[in-house]
């Protein structure tokens, strides 16, 4: 079983529609990140998050530290939002970070 | 632009060579971290450096080794090259040793022929 496990693994949205990405992972952690691929490659951080929640325009994430549990929200997606969203997390006592597989999204105009 | 360079961004290169691939940290930044995407493994981790020492190692085989230079820049050599190496790798800087944001740059593609 991985350490971070994300779901869905794949996700179709209409544009304006709110999507949920999951996140969870089995280890002790000192923070969990979310980072977006976009199809050339490139990735992006959105959040570190060590608790609640934070918001960037249309995109909120959440944390559960005592239900190892954290939730990617877009409000109002659009085609642009379309990527792979992956779940990382800092191990507590390492420097390493564990990716979740992803989860890929497409919003259809 | 990001601000992490990484260089080059397409490598073809032969079983059996060796590379070496170049990351420079956005500007501030002490820690370089290399990561490799392969299309059946996902994101691992490879090895961190914090402001020229080695913090932690993930799975990085022996034919991979990396340093971080006094400017900070970085660089990760691969040898005796197999095809199974063929990846995306990835450089990401922060500030910090641990739990700051991570600042990605654009990748090198690797292919193994």
């Amino acid at each position: 079983k991985n350490e971070v496990e994300q779901s869905p693994q794949n996700l179709t949205a209409q544009e304006g529609e709110f999507i949920t990405i999951n996140c969870s992972y089995s280890v002790g952690i000192s923070a969990l990140h979310w980072l977006q691929q976009h199809p050339g490659g490139g990735i992006v951080s959105l959040f570190m998050l060590s608790s609640g929640k934070k918001k960037h325009g249309r995109l909120i994430a959440t944390i559960n530290i005592q239900e190892k549990h954290s939730s990617l929200h877009i409000t109002a997606s659009h085609p642009r939002d379309s990527a792979v969203y992956i779940c990382a997390v800092e191990s507590l006592n390492t420097d390493k970070l564990i990716f979740g597989t992803g989860t890929r999204l497409q919003v259809f105009p | 632009d990001s601000g992490v360079t990484q260089t080059p961004k397409h490598l073809i290169t032969a079983t059996g060579q060796r590379v070496t691939l170049r990351c420079s940290p956005r500007s501030g930044d002490l820690s370089v971290y290399w990561y490799q995407q392969s299309l059946d493994q996902g994101l691992q981790f490879l090895i961190h450096y914090y402001n020229g020492e080695e913090r932690a190692k993930g799975n990085i085989l022996e034919r991979f080794s990396a340093q971080q230079f006094p400017d900070l820049h970085s660089e990760l050599n691969l040898s005796s090259l197999e095809l199974g190496d063929s990846a995306l790798y990835f450089c990401a800087s922060s500030v910090g040793a641990r739990n700051y944001g991570y600042t990605f740059g654009s990748g090198t593609r690797l292919t193994v022929v």
